[in-house]
């Protein structure tokens, strides 16, 4: 079945850098989109950032433009969210998404990992 | 602030029908497919809708979307106990170039 497991979070100190994996497994991951979403507890959810199947595009939200980075490794069947100059308003639970069917930047996200905190603190 | 507007809170008893509305502009709803989540306390959201009206084979049909306009709604019908939830809609947006959620509506189901 499809899964995906993110991994790497943890406390940072603000103005630190942090990378966030999410390993795939059960479907071709070169064939789909992957989305970041992150959630501050107890709030709404937010999201991150988009990349298409090959990695050749990518969006952002305005929030994380030039701080994060989002990259992925066919060969690893992996998806990474590189953090820099990280805030106390990045902590959250980040979430990775495969997106469903057709249109690789949709918000058709399914399925969500379990989640990854985050907290910058110092 | 939430670009799609959604009520904080809904509720209902069991057997009733609720609806949860999602209201956005014509750069989001208004041309764009609108996905709806499902997210039980302490767990990852789960797709509840999508495409405005499609459902994944594993959601029950008492679970249903609309949409007209630029605003969209979800209707649960029979309610239930495990529908207690917090529920959000999301929609492509094209001023933004990115994707954008309501701020989430929690379901009691008294």
């Amino acid at each position: 079945q499809v899964q995906l497991v993110e991994s790497g979070g943890g406390m940072v100190q603000p103005g630190r850098s942090l990378r966030l994996s999410c390993a795939a497994s059960g479907f071709t991951f070169s064939s789909y989109g992957m989305h970041w979403v992150r959630q501050v507890p107890g709030k709404g959810l937010e999201w991150v950032a988009v990349i298409s199947n090959d990695g050749s595009y990518k969006y952002y939200a305005d929030s994380v433009k030039g701080r994060f980075t989002i990259s992925r490794d066919s060969s690893k069947n992996t998806l990474y969210l590189q953090m820099s100059s990280l805030r106390g308003e990045d902590t959250a639970v980040y979430f990775c998404a495969k997106t469903g069917g057709t249109g690789w930047y949709l918000p058709w996200f399914d399925p969500w990992g379990q989640g990854t905190l985050v907290t910058v603190s110092s | 602030q939430s670009v799609l507007t959604q009520p904080p809170s809904a509720s209902g008893t069991p057997g009733q029908r609720v609806t949860i509305s999602c209201s956005g502009s014509s750069s989001n709803i208004g041309t764009n497919y609108v996905y709806w989540y499902q997210q039980l306390p302490g767990t990852a959201p789960k797709l509840l809708i999508y495409r405005n009206n499609q459902r994944p084979s594993e959601v029950p049909d008492r679970f249903s979307g609309s949409k007209s306009g630029t605003s969209a709604s979800l209707a649960i019908s029979g309610l239930r106990s495990e529908d207690e939830a917090d529920y959000y809609c999301a929609a492509w947006d094209d001023s933004l170039s990115g994707v954008v959620f309501g701020g989430g509506t929690k379901l009691t189901v008294l």
